[in-house]
């Protein structure tokens, strides 16, 4: 089983649609989350973190983490054709909370 | 958030020789990280740097190949040596940005090797 799961895609949404993106990871002890976003040939960029169970909101995106069934999920409301990129999940496992754990990033393809 | 220069952006280089990959960034940090991504993966910790201290590497990873320096704490160094064609891939450092209103950690621009 791999640490960090992703569904690879691609995901593909019309534009103004939701487009949810999911992620399972194996250490029931991973205290942080993270989802990156990196446009091919570019280097991943950090949308957001969530540390506790629930829901955080920064703009049009939401992060969702339920530590109990181990995932994380990150909904984009209002896709645009600028979201298409790969969205990588990362966690830090526990007792080492400065190392991270990358999913291999599902590929979103908003349609115009 | 902070800055990251990497360089070089990319290189060809020949196998059995060696590259050395540098990163700067524009505010001092504890700790510093070296990543590789290969082929159509996903970001692999190579080592963590502290500056004053020998590297501290993952499983996989040996000194030997992959020798860093931290000789401040502002800037790195990544050497990947005695490359094989199997060493193509993006090398990219990172850092833990405290300055983010998301708490994260921030990556440079990458380092796009090819091993012929």
């Amino acid at each position: 089983q791999k640490e960090v799961e992703q569904n690879s895609g691609p995901l593909s949404v019309p534009e103004g649609a939701i487009a949810s993106l999911n992620c399972t990871y194996s250490d029931r002890g991973s205290q942080s989350f993270f989802w990156y976003r990196q446009y091919s040939g570019k280097s991943p960029e950090l949308i957001m973190s969530i540390y506790s169970n629930g829901d955080k909101e920064d703009g049009r995106f939401t992060a969702q983490l339920n530590k109990a069934s181990q995932y994380v999920s990150l909904l984009i409301r209002d896709s645009q054709p600028s979201d298409s990129a790969t969205y990588l999940c990362a966690v830090t496992p526990k007792g080492a909370t400065n190392k991270l754990i990358f999913g291999t990033g599902t590929l979103l393809a908003v349609q115009p | 958030s902070a800055v990251i220069s990497q360089k070089p952006s990319r290189d060809i280089c020949q196998r059995g020789t060696s590259l050395t990959i540098q990163c700067q960034v524009d505010s001092q940090v504890t700790m510093m990280f070296w990543y590789r991504q290969q082929p159509g993966q996903s970001l692999t910790l190579i080592a963590t740097a502290n500056q004053g201290s020998e590297a501290t590497y993952e499983s996989g990873f040996v000194i030997d190949k992959f020798p860093i320096s931290r000789p401040n704490l502002t800037f790195s160094t990544l050497t990947v040596s005695n490359m094989s064609p199997e060493d193509s891939s993006i090398y990219l450092c990172s850092v833990e940005d405290l300055g983010t209103e998301s708490y994260g950690y921030t990556f440079g621009s990458g380092t796009r090797l090819t091993v012929v």
